[in-house]
């Protein structure tokens, strides 16, 4: 039921891109992304909701494809704030109100920015 | 203050020991959700409360871990007899309820068990 998320590791050059993917065996209701630092919280990046759907923040943005289950975050013109674990954490389709926002994560995406 | 707050930070149990860890969540969220994340893994699921009622607890790994919320704000996940592989940060997100919505999490309690 954890979603798969690829590459694992990740190292970048400042002002290279790059492109996380999150892959679900479960039909998904939305798929959020986070990004913690070593140490710290994770903080929400985006949700996304609809397929086909893309996001951006900053220079980071993301899809979803709802029919292959799949999303991939895009991190443009990386800088070296960008580094540290990405997390998919995906919402299962369901009609129980009671699913409640439940997110089960990846296992996560290590991006190391170097100058 | 303004974000969700966690206690202690860390915490060194000798295995057999209970634990409790403290969550206060921010004021006016309703969802409350608790994960355990173990070295370099992503966060893994273990129970979620809206106000003060449990309503998923199928990620709580044995009976040795409990949970609650009794007045629908802080929450303490208590863990019994606690064991090695009980090891891990344990972090608590809450959210406004709205769903699906963004969850803010606390900066975790970090177990050791010796």
């Amino acid at each position: 039921q954890q979603p798969v998320q690829s590459p694992q590791a990740v190292i970048l050059r400042e002002g290279e891109d790059a492109v996380i993917n999150c892959s679900s065996s479960k039909a998904l209701y939305s798929v959020h992304w986070y990004r913690q630092k070593h140490g710290e919280a994770p903080v929400f990046l985006m949700i996304l909701l609809k397929g086909g759907e893309q996001k951006g923040h900053e220079k980071i943005s993301a899809s979803f494809n709802e029919k292959k289950q799949q999303s991939s975050l895009y991190l443009t013109a990386s800088q070296l704030s960008y580094s540290g674990t990405y997390f998919c954490g995906t919402e299962m389709s369901s009609g129980r109100y009671d699913q409640g926002g439940k997110l089960i994560f990846g296992q996560g995406t290590e991006l190391s920015v170097k100058p | 203050g303004a974000g969700v707050s966690q206690s202690p930070r860390y915490k060194v149990a000798k295995r057999g020991q209970d634990v409790a860890l403290r969550c206060d969540p921010i004021s006016g969220h309703v969802s409350l959700f608790w994960y355990q994340q173990a070295l370099g893994q992503g966060p893994e699921f273990l129970t979620y409360f809206q106000n003060e009622a449990q309503l998923d607890k199928s990620g709580l790994p044995s009976d040795r871990f409990f949970a609650e919320r009794p007045e629908g704000s802080v929450s303490t996940l208590k863990i019994q007899r606690t064991q090695q592989e009980d090891s891990a940060v344990y972090l608590c997100a809450s959210s406004l309820g709205i769903f699906p919505g963004e969850l803010f999490f606390g900066e975790g309690s970090r177990l050791t068990v010796l």
